[in-house]
């Protein structure tokens, strides 16, 4: 098994470009999730899906977008970006769509630069 | 909105003490609560997590208690050791939506 895998692992993009993070798990997990990781911020909820062709928006969705159209990927697109979406990205999967019951599987993160 | 309150935000000790890292939450309705432990350049790892009808729970070294009365929980790591050094998220969930803390970084001194 190899978990979550995030590609690319490291991004400059200039302002107002777009790009997709790709996510993708082979463990059969129902449940797949992305967050934002800044400094003093902990980590932020931006998009989630419970299963194939279910997202929702999570804590901070504005810019991106998210697809599921299968169990193992969720890529997740911005559209245009800007330099306040400059963090770590990390993509979360748990078995169930029941995520109380189940911890995260987190993948090892993608770091964008927006100049 | 919804929070996570974490503290503290930098933790030392000397190799052998212990370590507590104290988290509070706002929704009432968090029914699970994992922590993370992050290592440099690498995705959030569980370690241990702990339900709402749990009081107190133990894996080796590390154990987790809740009251979920006054809506804390910590995290206690014994007899610690250099590669504990990492950084801490505790989290709370309910339903599809995890929350998580600003993070503890933890330094062991050999």
């Amino acid at each position: 098994n190899a978990g979550v895998t995030q590609t690319p692992k490291f991004q400059v993009l200039k302002t107002g470009q777009s790009m997709t993070l790709q996510c993708a798990q082979d463990m059969n997990h129902e449940y797949m999730s992305w967050y934002r990781q800044d400094p003093g911020m902990g980590l932020r909820l931006i998009h989630y899906s419970v299963g194939a062709g279910i997202t929702d928006q999570g804590e901070v969705p504005n810019g991106y977008n998210v697809s599921r159209s299968t169990t193992e990927d969720f890529p997740l697109r911005l559209l245009s970006a800007a330099p306040s979406q400059t963090s770590v990205y990390f993509c979360a999967s748990s078995y169930s769509w029941r995520a109380e019951n189940y911890g995260y599987t987190f993948g090892s993160g993608t770091r964008l630069t927006v100049v | 909105g919804e929070n996570v309150e974490q503290h503290p935000s930098t933790l030392s000790v000397q190799e052998g003490d212990s370590a507590v890292i104290k988290c509070t939450y706002s929704d009432s309705a968090s029914n699970y609560f994992p922590w993370y432990k992050q290592e440099l350049g690498k995705g959030p790892q569980l370690i241990i997590d702990i339900r709402s009808n749990v009081g107190e729970k133990k894996d080796q070294r590390i154990a987790v208690t809740l009251n979920k009365t006054a809506k804390h929980f910590s995290l206690h790591i014994t007899e610690t050791q250099p590669e504990d050094s990492a950084v801490y998220f505790c989290a709370a969930t309910r339903g599809f939506k995890t929350i998580f803390g600003a993070g503890t970084r933890l330094f062991v001194k050999a």
